[in-house]
């Protein structure tokens, strides 16, 4: 099956731990994203990829960092600068570039304890 | 003014009623538009796209885009329980895929 996979589902950090989210996929597809969402609210484009060995920073790119080393995976980094990094995150992908239709994960929940 | 706007509700119909689902933009020059569905918990999934004025149908899904009034709307037809959820509306903006905040929906049994 063709598809985005996110790993951990569900994810806890101590304060001053960096933490990485996971996220493959097998479509093919050229650009990828990472979005942040918090309870009642929209998506937040943290970063986004459109080749290979190539990102941009989306509108909250502070505190996070990733790396696009294979067109299936583009893992996030969630670092001790991120001060309130507790949210559900999202990886999505698109057959190319950013106008196109973009296709969702299933997501990682990352609390701060 | 938010790039994408939506009621966020909650929005209440009964069970096969139809719902109404609206959403402004700002950018004139937008050519894309998405709905997606989000279930509490869930990661959003597709439901229509549309890119000309007038109207798309999709089964008990009809997505209306009116360009000159810079406003996109999906209306749901015959509503079901398991269509209570959180739909967000999704709008190509300046290059880049800008989403609303979602409104709720519940419908009841």
């Amino acid at each position: 099956d063709g598809g985005i996979t996110q790993s951990p589902k569900y994810l806890f950090r101590k304060e001053g731990q960096n933490v990485t989210l996971s996220c493959e996929q097998n479509l093919n597809h050229d650009a990828m994203y990472w979005y942040r969402q918090d309870p009642g609210q929209g998506l937040r484009l943290i970063y986004y990829s459109q080749i290979v060995n190539d990102f941009q920073k989306g509108d909250i790119a502070e505190g996070y960092s990733v790396s696009r080393e294979k067109k299936e995976s583009f893992p996030l980094t969630v670092t001790s600068a991120q001060k309130n990094p507790t949210a559900f995150y999202l990886c999505a992908s698109s057959s190319y570039g950013t106008t196109d239709t973009q296709y969702f994960g299933p997501g990682t929940r990352l609390t701060v304890l | 003014q938010k790039e994408v706007e939506q009621n966020s509700g909650p929005l209440s119909v009964p069970e096969g009623a139809i719902a109404s689902l609206n959403c402004t933009y700002s950018d004139r020059g937008s050519q894309s538009f998405f709905w997606y569905r989000q279930y509490s918990g869930k990661s959003p999934e597709l439901i229509m796209s549309i890119y000309s004025n007038g109207d798309k149908e999709d089964g008990r899904f009809t997505a209306q885009l009116n360009k000159a009034s810079q406003y996109v709307s999906l209306l749901i037809r015959d509503s079901q329980p398991s269509d209570s959820a959180t739909y967000l509306c999704a709008v190509n903006i300046a290059n880049d895929m800008r989403f609303g905040a979602g409104t709720r929906l519940t419908v009841k049994p």
